[in-house]
């Protein structure tokens, strides 16, 4: 059973329109990061998040920490084609020495 | 620096050849992991390294062995493989193992795409 849960699994969309990931789970979490991964690369690192209610801009990603620090969910604003990858989000917890990985949203921006 | 290199970029290698991974970071950082990654899911952790010493291992079959000779590298010896095996596999590493520092954050190097035959 997986820690995180990401929705959706797959997202295909066209160029400009707005879209959010949601990334759930039942658990506390110390902090929460978000990646994006493009084909045969390593994940980059795009922000994390701390503390509860948090919320952090990055250009046209709009990133939250929910109050109970058990849900976190990226907003992306017009969305282009240049956004397309696989977005996974990743969180640590209060014990455990790992970080546990989400299910992954594969996004598709069509020009 | 961010910076996590991984070496080889690609590999291939047959089912009874011996071949390694190699991972160097630069950070100072005292955790560093390997993650297995097949194509669209998140990755799966394999092993985790804190100060050197082998602080997590997933279960994975001996045909993988880690080595962390310093704290800048780490190693996968690779092993009489499956095709199975074949995946992109990531190196990372962070200040602290996840239980230590609240706003603790992973750097994963490129990867190395492996296909074994």
């Amino acid at each position: 059973t997986q820690l995180l849960e990401q929705s959706p699994q797959f997202l295909s969309i066209q160029e400009g329109e707005n879209l959010t990931v949601y990334c759930n789970s039942s658990s506390v979490f110390s902090s929460l990061q978000w990646y994006r991964q493009e084909p045969g690369e390593g994940p980059v690192l795009l922000v994390t998040v701390v503390t509860g209610g948090e919320v952090k801009k990055l250009k046209r990603l709009t990133f939250q920490f929910g109050d109970a620090r058990k849900d976190s969910s990226l907003h992306i604003t017009a969305a282009q084609p240049g956004d397309t990858g696989l977005y996974l989000c990743a969180g640590a917890r209060p014990t455990g020495n790992q970080f546990y990985f989400g299910t992954g949203t594969s996004l598709t921006v069509i020009p | 620096d961010t910076e996590v290199t991984q070496t080889p970029k690609h590999l291939v290698m047959g089912m009874t050849n011996k071949k390694s991974l190699k991972c160097e970071q630069h950070m100072g950082h005292r955790a560093m992991y390997w993650y297995k990654q097949k194509a669209k899911k998140p990755p799966e952790l394999m092993f985790v390294y804190s100060y050197e010493k082998l602080s997590i291992n997933e279960s994975v079959p001996s045909r993988f062995s880690p080595e962390c000779p310093n704290s800048s590298l780490l190693n996968l010896h690779l092993h009489a493989l499956q095709p199975e095996d074949s995946a992109l596999y990531l190196c990372a590493s962070s200040q602290e193992t996840a239980l230590v520092i609240r706003n603790n954050e992973q750097f994963f190097g490129p990867g190395t795409r492996l296909t074994v035959l």
